[in-house]
């Protein structure tokens, strides 16, 4: 049982470069979200999933697509790369956010220059 | 629109003393739930406990509790008999009914002294 995977765990981009973020849950968790960190900001949202084929937006969209084809995989893709998404990204998952908490992966570290 | 607040950017403790996170939160929704969170300096987060804006009772995980009092919308964390293994940064976070995702503070660094 490998919880949520996330890969890759360090990443650099050149400015206008695009790249995925890759995300994987083995628990069959319907709920799937993405955030980021930076320092002095907490996590903030950035797209959740409340299950296969239905994706919003959260806090912070602007920059990143998703999708949800299957239950286990949420892929969150930057179209083009900026500076100012340099950031710490992790993924969640949750079988049911109403009672027990998330499952986080254990991070990507994107720098891009 | 939900926003959590922790006013605490550190904090330093004795060991085995027991520690008070403060988190205020807002929210419109009916039906919400709060979160505390734990990361390490190795970075990963760690779910620590969980409320119901409907539960009569505060929650507790071990030597963790939240203290909720619903009409002041606080929920702080209080962790007993603190350990050196509980340094690190401390979340909190709100989602409401609609599974949207949380709303996380901006975290409480707490350093346990021996």
């Amino acid at each position: 049982n490998a919880g949520v995977t996330q890969t890759p765990k360090f990443q650099v981009l050149k400015t206008g470069q695009s790249m995925t973020l890759q995300c994987a849950q083995d628990m069959n968790h319907e709920y799937m979200s993405w955030y980021r960190q930076d320092p002095g900001m907490g996590l903030r949202l950035i797209h959740y999933s409340v299950g296969a084929g239905i994706t919003d937006q959260g806090e912070v969209p602007n920059g990143y697509n998703v999708s949800r084809s299957t239950t286990e995989d949420f892929p969150l893709r930057l179209l083009s790369a900026a500076p100012s998404q340099t950031s710490v990204y992790f993924c969640a998952s949750s079988p049911n956010p109403d009672s027990v908490g998330y499952t986080f992966g254990s991070g990507t570290r994107l720098t891009v220059v | 629109a939900q926003k959590i607040t922790q006013t605490q950017p550190g904090m330093f403790v004795q060991e085995k003393e027991a520690v008070t996170l403060d988190c205020t939160y807002d929210t419109s929704d009916p039906s919400y739930g709060l979160f505390w969170y734990k990361q390490p300096s190795s970075g990963e987060m760690i779910f620590l406990i969980y409320q119901g804006s409907y539960d009569q009772q505060n929650a507790t995980e071990g030597r963790y509790s939240l203290n909720f009092q619903k009409a002041r919308k606080s929920a702080n964390l209080v962790i007993s008999a603190s350990q050196l293994g509980d340094s690190a940064m401390y979340f909190c976070a709100v989602q409401g009914g609609g599974a949207d995702g949380l709303t996380f503070g901006k975290g409480t660094h707490l350093i346990i002294q021996p």
